[in-house]
């Protein structure tokens, strides 16, 4: 079964400090890569994803994500944080190979709080 | 506005009582999802559905079942609660489209607690 590993469980950071979040999965068959964010309250939100392409994406917000296959890697970065990044996020594989309608279940990490100081 | 909604928002619940908590979605997605978060476990996939009459076992499917009798209504049930059930449950759905392939939207939770 496919799973993720998010290593930090909570990061306390500065406002303007560079921002680096570790994802790894374990399929080693075609993925498809999320970050979702979860701010305080809400629902989760779609940060970014990556299907196929590019390596390096960029979403919303300033934040973007690096795929290295080789390392099964899917990392966030946002080069300066604002206190209003603090929230948790969340990394998520999706591994149906090749196009499959109505099937894009899920596997989801445990999550990485994080926590901007003013 | 397009979206998820799930009812009721927060639910305190005895144990051993019957609970359905309500997802309906307005943008005709085939596929829905119930995930249960809980602290230090991230989000944990309980039943889906690919498309209307059809539905499957998730990660932790016990205790919990689904309907799918139309596109837009996904509910899910507690048959008989139990405190390890108290929870915040997300309902999900998704749909390919050209711009949102993959893509899975979230309804605002449902929180349970269970005593």
């Amino acid at each position: 079964a496919q799973s993720v590993s998010q290593h930090n469980h909570h990061v306390i950071l500065s406002e303007a400090a560079s921002l680096e979040l570790g994802c790894n999965y374990s399929y080693g068959g075609t993925v498809n890569l999320f970050w979702y964010v979860q701010y305080p309250g809400q629902h989760l939100q779609l940060l970014l994803k990556y299907f196929s392409g590019d390596p390096l994406v960029k979403g919303i917000k300033g934040f973007e994500a690096e795929f290295i296959k080789s390392k099964f890697s899917f990392n966030l970065r946002k080069p300066s944080v604002q206190w209003s990044d603090t929230a948790e996020y969340f990394c998520a594989v999706n591994d149906s190979a090749g196009y499959d309608f109505g099937n894009e279940k899920l596997t989801f990490g445990t999550g990485t709080r994080l926590t901007i100081i003013p | 506005i397009a979206g998820i909604t799930q009812a009721p928002t927060s639910q305190i619940l005895a144990a051993g009582r019957r609970m359905t908590l309500r997802c309906t979605q307005d943008m005709r997605h085939n596929a829905m999802y119930w995930y249960r978060q809980d602290l230090g476990l991230g989000l944990r996939l309980i039943h889906y559905s690919n498309t209307a009459g059809t539905t499957g076992k998730g990660e932790v499917p016990d205790g919990y079942s689904v309907s799918r009798a139309n596109t837009d209504d996904f509910p899910l049930t507690l048959a008989s609660a139990v405190p390890s059930q108290t929870s915040v449950y997300f309902c999900a759905s998704s749909g390919s489209t050209a711009s949102s392939y993959n893509e899975q939207f979230f309804g605002p939770g449902t929180r349970l607690t269970v005593l």
